[in-house]
C-alpha cells in the first residue's frame, strides 16, 4: 500500500458525460501527478500540482482539468467524454524533499 | 523514435532463472524509476535511482547516466514476479516519461 488513495475504483459512464476522479496523496506529500494509461497510448503524464499550484502540464486535453485543494487532495475533471477516454487514470504523489513518486491504485474509466 | 526504449517487450522464463530487462532513453534525466504493474492494474515503484546500483531483495537496478541506459535484474525468478515492468525516466525533476513495458511471465 503506497499511502495514495484514489476514488472511485471503477467508473462507467456514457459519451458526452462529465466525471470527477479524486486522489488523496500520502501524508506530508505536496506534489500530486495525474497519469493516463490507455491501450493504444500507454502511460502518459497529464498534469502536476504542487501545494495547490499547477507545476507542469503534459498531454492533457482541453476537455480535462484538474485542481489541488488546500487539504492537498486533487481532483481530475473529465468532460464531454469520448470513447477514447476509456483508460486507467493514476495519480501519484511525492514528498517536498524528493522526486520519488508513489502511485495510487488507479481509477478505471469506461466510456460507453 | 520513442524517447524511451525497453527490451525485450515480452519475456518468458522458468522459475529460478536470472532475468534482465533493459531500458535506453534519449533525453537528459535527473533520475529513473522502475515500476511494476500486476494484471490487476496497480503500479508499484520498485526503484528510483540516479546513479550506480540499488538492490532490494532479489531485484537489482543499475543505471549509467552517461550512456543513457538502465537495467533491471531479477535473480532467482519466481512466478509471483510475473508482471509488466516499466522504465520511467524523470525529466526536469518532476515529469515521468514511460517505456512501453516488458511483460514477464515466469513459469514454475
Amino acid at each position: 500500500d503506497s499511502g495514495v488513495t484514489q476514488t472511485p475504483k471503477h467508473l462507467i459512464t456514457a459519451t458526452g458525460q462529465r466525471v470527477t476522479l479524486r486522489c488523496s496523496p500520502r501524508s506530508g506529500d505536496l506534489s500530486v501527478y495525474w497519469y493516463q494509461q490507455s491501450l493504444d497510448q500507454g502511460l502518459q503524464f497529464l498534469i502536476q500540482y504542487y501545494n495547490g499550484e499547477e507545476r507542469a502540464k503534459g498531454n492533457i486535453l482541453e476537455r480535462f482539468s484538474a485542481q489541488q485543494f488546500p487539504d492537498l487532495h486533487s481532483e481530475l475533471n473529465l468532460s464531454s467524454l469520448e470513447l477514447g477516454d476509456s483508460a486507467l487514470y493514476f495519480c501519484a504523489s511525492s514528498a517536498p524533499w524528493g522526486n520519488e513518486q508513489f502511485f495510487g491504485p488507479g481509477t478505471r474509466l469506461t466510456v460507453l | 523514435k520513442n524517447e524511451v526504449e525497453q527490451s525485450p517487450q515480452n519475456l518468458t522464463a522458468q522459475e529460478g532463472e536470472f532475468i534482465t530487462i533493459n531500458c535506453s532513453y534519449s533525453v537528459g534525466i535527473s533520475a529513473l524509476h522502475w515500476l511494476q504493474q500486476h494484471p490487476g492494474g496497480g503500479i508499484v515503484s520498485l526503484f528510483m535511482l540516479s546513479s550506480g546500483k540499488k538492490k532490494h531483495g532479489r531485484l537489482i537496478a543499475t543505471i549509467n547516466i552517461q550512456e543513457k541506459h538502465s537495467s533491471l535484474h531479477i535473480t532467482a525468478s519466481h512466478p509471483r514476479d510475473s508482471a509488466v515492468y516499466i522504465c520511467a525516466p524523470l525529466v526536469n525533476t518532476d515529469k515521468l516519461i514511460f517505456g512501453t513495458g516488458t511483460r514477464l511471465q515466469v513459469f514454475p
